[in-house]
């Protein structure tokens, strides 16, 4: 089955920094590559997403690349804020299969 | 649309007692997803249903495990008898085939 790898497991920049989480996958055949922020006392959310057939995707500071070859991805944020600290996870899927989840990448951002 | 509503939001239960928890998933959606958090082994899939039906329960820990889905907006996790390794943080997740899941906020369970 899909095994994801997430790195680092902990992360600080100061405010306005970029941050960077990277995560890798097993399965050649997933094709869906989520992210999640958790942050304290709440169920994760999804931020951002990207498939198989894209290569990159931004939404205002975040962006996600894919390198599908490499079989990795990674989580780019720009000009971090103290409300982006949070726990960040990555995931991916193939198909009709479930998310397999990262184990978590802890942001702190300083202020 | 509320969201995914889990309860309750925590429990307190002594070792050996049954827990219910509960989830009501997005109106619509066609998938519903039962994940445990703990520091450990992070997020884990235990199981989850496609129209009500379970697809897969190899997730699920042990025999003592159970969930069921009778219908499209109602979902329960049953833990029976509970043990203190049971704690942990559990989330219902729903999504309409090919899109991201919407987790509800959590059940906090301490098993003492």
């Amino acid at each position: 089955g899909e095994n994801v790898e997430q790195h680092p497991s902990t992360l600080s920049v100061q405010e306005g920094d970029s941050a960077v989480i990277k995560c890798t996958y097993s399965d050649s055949a997933s094709n869906y590559f989520p992210w999640y922020k958790q942050e304290l006392g709440k169920g994760p959310q999804l931020i951002i997403d990207i498939r198989s057939n894209v290569g990159e995707k931004k939404d205002q500071r975040i962006a996600v690349t894919l390198n599908k070859t490499a079989k990795h991805f990674s989580l780019h944020i720009t000009e971090t804020q103290p409300e982006d600290s949070a726990v960040y996870f990555c995931a991916a899927s193939g198909g009709n299969t479930p998310l397999v989840f990262g184990k978590g990448t802890r942001l702190s951002v300083i202020a | 649309d509320a969201g995914v509503i889990q309860s309750p939001r925590h429990e307190v239960t002594e070792m050996g007692q049954e827990v219910t928890l509960r989830c009501k998933p997005i109106s619509g959606h066609d998938y519903l997803f039962w994940y445990r958090q703990t520091m450990m082994r992070g997020l884990e899939l235990l199981i989850y249903f496609n129209n009500n039906v379970p697809i897969d329960d190899s997730g699920m820990p042990e025999d003592r495990f159970s969930a069921k889905m009778p219908n499209a907006s109602f979902s329960t996790l049953k833990i029976q008898p509970s043990e203190p390794r049971d704690s942990a943080v559990y989330f219902c997740a729903s999504s309409s085939t090919g899109d991201g899941y919407t987790f509800g906020s959590g059940t906090r369970l301490t098993v003492v």
